[in-house]
């Protein structure tokens, strides 16, 4: 099956500093790659994906680039908000005929003060 | 509209009790998952079904039974509930495709005293 190593956590950042979240994986074949986020006491929420190979996912100035070649995923944000607190996690997703399930990384919790 | 939600938003329980957690989309998903997330935030998979059918059962006691009455609906039912079963629940669903991703309710957090 898919495995996940995510850069692990707390990550104290000031804000308007920039962030990296680093991200790789194993799995079958190449499955779309996914960021969630999970902001306190909620479930979690798509942040962002990409689909195939050098695809660049984007979302409220978050982006990840698909990267074949070393199998990573890293997120990045050039300029962190306090609102950006919350924990993150990578996620590649099904792959192969008869999967279905999105394995995640074990989660990195981000704190920004101001 | 809530896309997936699940009911109870808090459980509070004795060691010992049964309890169910129940989880309904609206997204027309085929897919259906439970996962647990550990107090340092690890989200490790249960169940899914795919069209009411079970297709992943990981290494969970057989004290948790899942239940798809039909494909929108998926309960999670606990028997003689554990000190160490204290988790947040999280449904989620999706299209079940390679290439789409997972929608997850708010969680459930459950706690045995």
């Amino acid at each position: 099956g898919n495995s996940v190593t995510q850069m692990e956590g707390p990550v104290t950042l000031s804000e308007e500093a920039f962030l990296t979240i680093n991200c790789t994986y194993t799995a079958t074949g190449y499955p779309s790659l996914f960021w969630y986020v999970q902001y306190p006491g909620e479930g979690l929420q798509l942040l962002l994906k990409a689909t195939k190979a050098d695809d660049k996912g984007s979302n409220k100035g978050f982006e990840a680039t698909y990267r074949k070649e070393t199998t990573s995923f890293h997120l990045e944000k050039g300029s962190v908000q306090v609102s950006d607190s919350a924990v993150y996690f990578c996620a590649p997703g099904p792959s192969g005929a008869g999967s279905y399930q999105l394995t995640f990384g074990k989660g990195t919790k981000l704190s920004v003060i101001p | 509209d809530t896309a997936v939600s699940q009911t109870p938003k808090y459980l509070v329980t004795q060691m010992g009790n049964d309890k169910s957690i129940k989880c309904e989309q609206n997204l027309g998903h085929d897919t259906m998952y439970w996962y647990k997330q550990d107090s340092k935030k690890f989200l490790k998979i249960m169940f899914s079904y795919n069209n009411k059918e079970l297709i992943i059962n990981e290494t969970v006691p057989n004290r948790f039974s899942p239940k798809s009455p039909d494909k929108a609906h998926l309960n999670l039912h606990i028997n003689s509930l554990e000190l160490g079963d204290s988790a947040v629940y999280f449904c989620a669903s999706s299209l079940g495709q390679v290439n789409t991703e997972a929608f997850f309710g708010q969680g459930t957090r459950l706690t045995v005293v």
